[in-house]
């Protein structure tokens, strides 16, 4: 069981946009900065979103991240059949000293 | 380009030992904390370790503890991972990650496979 809750599955179509929680607790979210992670099928993850909101270079801002206590979203806007993955968020959790992951959520785009 | 290369990966026996290696370039990785993270077959994310960028601070998970060893030579521009007592369960692709820092991006190496197996 992870630390960080995330829904297993999103579903939407294509233009459309979706939303992916995950909730934590004060000594990890709610103390510490969110990254998420794409992992495209058959490929390593990497970073979409790093402290809490910025964007690395080469991912477009269809691609956004927020955080609000001991939660944080990513949302993606104009979706696309390449934005078929699963997605992770992660953190430090400053009690345990320990780095935490949610679940993953896998992304079907209709 | 920034790049992260692991090595080291492959078949050993259960309470066997294997290092990892993980080689950075395109970056000043001696500013970088960096961490070793782990996926099963089929599984999610799991972090193993972090070490901090002067190797002041180890952190490991607690499957890990006693067991695994992260250590890095900042001369040399890489990251290294001991592990000893190898169990099935320790069965996964093993991904070299930098911390993201001073609002920089982090990055993922491909990953290295290490099964565990009689």
């Amino acid at each position: 069981q992870s630390v960080l809750t995330q829904p297993p599955s999103v579903s939407a179509a294509p233009g459309q946009k979706v939303t992916i929680s995950c909730s934590g607790s004060s000594s990890n979210i709610g103390n510490n900065y969110v990254s998420w992670y794409q992992q495209l099928p058959g490929t390593a993850p990497k970073f979409l979103i790093y402290d809490n909101n910025k964007r690395p270079s080469g991912i477009p801002d269809r691609f956004s991240g927020s955080k609000s206590g001991t939660s944080a979203t990513l949302g993606i806007t104009g979706l696309q059949t390449g934005d078929e993955a699963n997605y992770y968020c992660g953190t430090w959790d400053s009690s345990l000293s320990v780095g935490v992951f949610g679940g993953g959520t896998k992304l079907t785009v209709l | 380009e920034v790049q992260l290369v692991e090595s080291g990966g492959g078949l050993v026996k259960p309470g066997g030992s294997l290092r990892l290696s993980c080689a950075a370039s395109g970056f000043t990785f001696s500013t970088y904390s960096m961490n070793w993270v782990r996926q099963a077959p089929g599984k999610g994310l799991e972090w193993v370790s972090s070490i901090s960028r002067s190797s002041d601070y180890t952190h490991y998970a607690d499957s890990v503890k006693g067991r695994f060893t992260i250590s890095r030579d900042n001369a040399k521009n890489s990251l290294y991972l001991q592990m000893n007592s190898l169990r099935a369960e320790d069965t996964a692709v093993y991904y070299c990650v930098s911390s993201p820092y001073n609002g920089v991006s982090g990055y993922w190496g491909q990953g290295s496979l290490v099964t565990v197996s009689s």
